[in-house]
């Protein structure tokens, strides 16, 4: 089975756009969660979708938003960029969250200049 | 949040020694998952060890799970260079989604 594919591998905006980041899952994997890392905080989970419903959502803003497709693909999408926001975003998919193996796609480096 | 503080943050050894890392967690868990991350990579995962399990083994690793403990440790035996990475464990907690949660996680650098 091919992997987690993500894209795009690398993102460079300004602050105050906005950035869409795009994940395939594993074929017959309808849990999608996404994770956010950096340095300073480490791993952080952003939101979690299934079957199309968010079911799940970590402590960030109203701007980190995410969505999910009847194929399971899942986007994120956010809003305003600010610098902090410059991180590793990773995206994971399993057969139906816990208390599944989640497998990790390569992930989308943004920098927020 | 993170669920697990890992011990020892980082790690250097030599080629063909073994290496330990240990994962500590808060709450209950149904299983527990050890992933690696080569340097800015994504994580490949290792292996899940049930909370009904004590030790498991998968080619070079070792898992083992203390649930009164509520710790887990990673040993890698013979280590080689290319095992130089990040190593995270990571479990749902009390989460019955997909919410996982690390641990800050342990550098591991093998010299040739």
């Amino acid at each position: 089975k091919a992997g987690v594919t993500q894209t795009p591998r690398y993102l460079i905006k300004t602050r105050g756009q906005q950035v869409t980041l795009s994940c395939s899952p594993i074929s017959g994997h309808r849990s999608v969660s996404w994770y956010q890392q950096t340095p300073g905080q480490g791993l952080q989970f952003l939101f979690e979708y299934f079957s199309e419903t968010q079911r799940n959502k970590g402590n960030f803003p109203g701007r980190f938003s995410g969505r999910q497709f009847s194929n399971s693909r899942s986007e994120m999408n956010v809003s305003t960029l600010e610098l902090g926001d410059s991180a590793l975003y990773l995206c994971a998919s399993s057969l139906q969250g816990a208390p599944n193996e989640q497998f990790f796609g390569p992930g989308t480096r943004l920098t927020v200049l | 949040s993170q669920q697990g503080e890992e011990d020892p943050q980082a790690l250097s050894i030599q080629e063909g020694e073994n290496a330990t890392m240990n994962c500590s967690y808060k709450t209950s868990i149904n299983n527990l998952q050890w992933y690696r991350q080569n340097s800015g990579r994504g994580l490949v995962h290792l292996i899940l060890i049930r909370s009904n399990e004590r030790e498991k083994h998968s080619g070079r690793l070792r898992v083992t799970l203390d649930t009164s403990k509520k710790s887990s440790s990673l040993l890698i035996t013979a280590s080689r260079a290319a095992d130089t990475a990040s190593y995270f464990c990571a479990s749902y907690g009390s989460s019955n989604t997909g919410k996982l949660i690390f641990g800050q996680g342990t550098t591991l650098q093998v010299k040739p």
